[in-house]
């Protein structure tokens, strides 16, 4: 089955900073790469997604990129804010049978103002 | 996105108890998905509820401890079993269609004493 890893585990940015999480999956098969940012005691939402048909895609300060051929994705946050603290979860799935996503363990991320 | 409730938001159980939490989302869906949240942990899926069948288990989860209902294509149940402390943790429902974004409930947060 499909195994994701994430790093880091936490990481402590000022605000302004730029922070970067990266994310490595083993099935070459998934494609389909999102990701949920989970806020303390509320549910994981999705803030952005990325298809193996594309390198990378933004949305205003995030940013994702993906390399299928190393296998890995990173989520990219310019200029943190400090509600930008919560815990950033990555995820994997492909076609048929493998499509339920399989998650990072997660990201911490604090940011100081 | 799908609108999901679930109920109750949180609660205290004593060992040995079972506790059955509700999810309900406010259209059709082919897929719902159990997953536990241990604290400061990731997203470990329990079961795929399927509507006419039976629910398919991950590895490590069965269905005397976990059984689970899904009598219509906007409601399932999922049932903590004789429980333990161990099954302290947040339960999560969530709908998504293959390849696609996976959408949350707002989780049961469940202490056993």
């Amino acid at each position: 089955g499909e195994n994701v890893e994430q790093h880091p585990s936490t990481l402590s940015v000022q605000e302004g900073d730029s922070a970067v999480i990266k994310c490595t999956y083993s099935d070459s098969a998934s494609n389909y790469f999102p990701w949920y940012k989970q806020e303390l005691g509320k549910r994981p939402q999705l803030i952005i997604d990325i298809r193996s048909n594309v390198g990378e895609k933004k949305d205003q300060r995030i940013a994702v990129t993906l390399n299928k051929t190393a296998k890995h994705f990173s989520l990219h946050i310019t200029e943190t804010q400090p509600e930008d603290s919560a815990v950033y979860f990555c995820a994997a799935s492909g076609p048929g049978g493998s499509y339920i996503p399989t998650f990072g363990r997660g990201t911490s991320l604090i940011v100081h103002p | 996105s799908a609108v999901i409730s679930q109920k109750p938001s949180r609660d205290i159980c004593q060992r040995g108890t079972s506790l059955t939490i509700q999810c309900q989302v406010d259209s059709q869906v082919t897929m719902m998905f159990w997953y536990r949240q241990q604290p400061g942990q990731s997203l470990t899926l329990i079961a795929t509820a399927n509507q006419g069948s039976e629910a398919t288990y991950e590895s490590g989860f069965v269905i005397d401890k976990f059984p689970i209902s899904r009598p219509n294509l906007t409601f399932s149940t999922l049932t903590v079993s004789n429980m333990s402390p161990e099954d302290s943790s947040i339960y999560l429902c969530s709908v998504g269609r293959a390849g696609e974004t996976q959408y949350f409930g707002p989780g049961t947060r469940l202490l056993v004493l």
